[in-house]
C-alpha cells in the first residue's frame, strides 16, 4: 500500500513567520512531487511540483525534496493570513504502466494576524 | 488561463438512483482522473484513463461505477445506483504528460438522501 504521510495540524503561525510543512511517502521509486492548497469547500490547487532532489523556489514557496530520506518539505515565507488552508502533499506512483496521484491527509496552517 | 470544469456543481440524488458527473479537462491534456473526497478525509484516487480506456482504477471503483469519454471533450463519471456513504466531493483533473503536474476542476458535490 502506497502512502502519503502528513501531520494533520493545525500549524499555527504568526503573518510574517515561516511555515513549514512536512510530507513523507511510502514509495522509494517515486518521481514526482506536488503541493496543492486546498480551501474548505473548494478544490485542490495546484502550488508547486519538484522532481530532483534539492530546493525549488517559487515566489514566497520553496519546495525541498530529499529521495534518499523519502521527505519532501513546503516552506512558506513571509506568511499571510490568506495562505490559511489545507496543503496537501500528492506523491506520483507508477502503477500498471501509468500513473496515479496519492494524497496524503493534509496540514491545516491556519496564518494569525 | 485553461481549466478543468465540472457539472453540476452540487447535485443532489436519491439513494439507489444514478447520476453522471461531466467533467471538461483542458483542451490538450490526454489523461484523466476522477478523485473523490469525503467530508473531513483525505482525496482518494479513483480512476485514471488515457486513449478511451480505464488505464488504473481503486479498490473504491466497483461496478457500479463507469466512465466514458463520448466525445472529443467531455469525461463523465457515472455512478449507477448511489448509496448513502457515495455522498462526497467529487473531483476530475488532467493532465498533458503522463508524470507531470495534474490540474483538479472546481468538483461536484453529491448528496445521496
Amino acid at each position: 500500500q502506497k502512502e502519503v504521510e502528513q501531520n494533520s495540524g493545525p500549524l499555527s503561525v504568526p503573518e510574517g513567520a515561516i511555515a513549514s510543512l512536512n510530507c513523507t511517502y511510502s514509495d522509494r521509486g517515486s518521481q514526482s512531487f506536488f503541493w496543492y492548497r486546498q480551501y474548505s469547500g473548494k478544490s485542490p490547487e495546484l502550488i508547486m511540483s519538484i522532481y530532483s532532489n534539492g530546493d525549488k523556489e517559487d515566489g514566497r514557496f520553496t519546495a525541498q525534496l530529499n529521495k534518499a530520506s523519502q521527505y519532501v518539505s513546503l516552506l512558506i515565507r513571509d506568511s499571510q493570513p490568506s495562505d490559511s488552508a489545507t496543503y496537501l502533499c500528492a506523491v506520483n506512483y507508477l502503477t500498471s504502466g501509468t500513473y496515479k496521484y496519492i494524497f496524503g491527509t493534509g496540514t491545516r496552517l491556519k496564518v494569525l494576524a | 488561463e485553461p481549466e478543468v470544469t465540472q457539472t453540476p456543481s452540487h447535485q443532489v440524488t436519491q439513494m439507489g438512483q444514478e447520476v453522471i458527473l461531466r467533467c471538461v479537462p483542458i483542451s490538450n491534456h490526454l489523461y484523466f482522473y476522477w478523485y473523490r473526497q469525503i467530508l473531513g478525509q483525505k482525496v482518494e484516487f479513483l480512476v485514471s484513463f488515457y486513449n478511451n480506456e480505464i488505464s488504473e482504477k481503486s479498490e473504491i471503483f466497483d461496478d457500479q461505477f463507469s466512465v466514458e469519454r463520448p466525445d472529443g471533450s467531455n469525461f463523465t463519471l457515472k455512478i449507477r445506483s448511489t448509496k448513502l456513504e457515495d455522498s462526497a466531493m467529487y473531483f476530475c483533473a488532467s493532465d498533458r504528460i503522463l508524470n507531470t503536474e495534474a490540474f483538479f476542476g472546481q468538483g461536484t458535490r453529491l448528496t445521496v438522501v
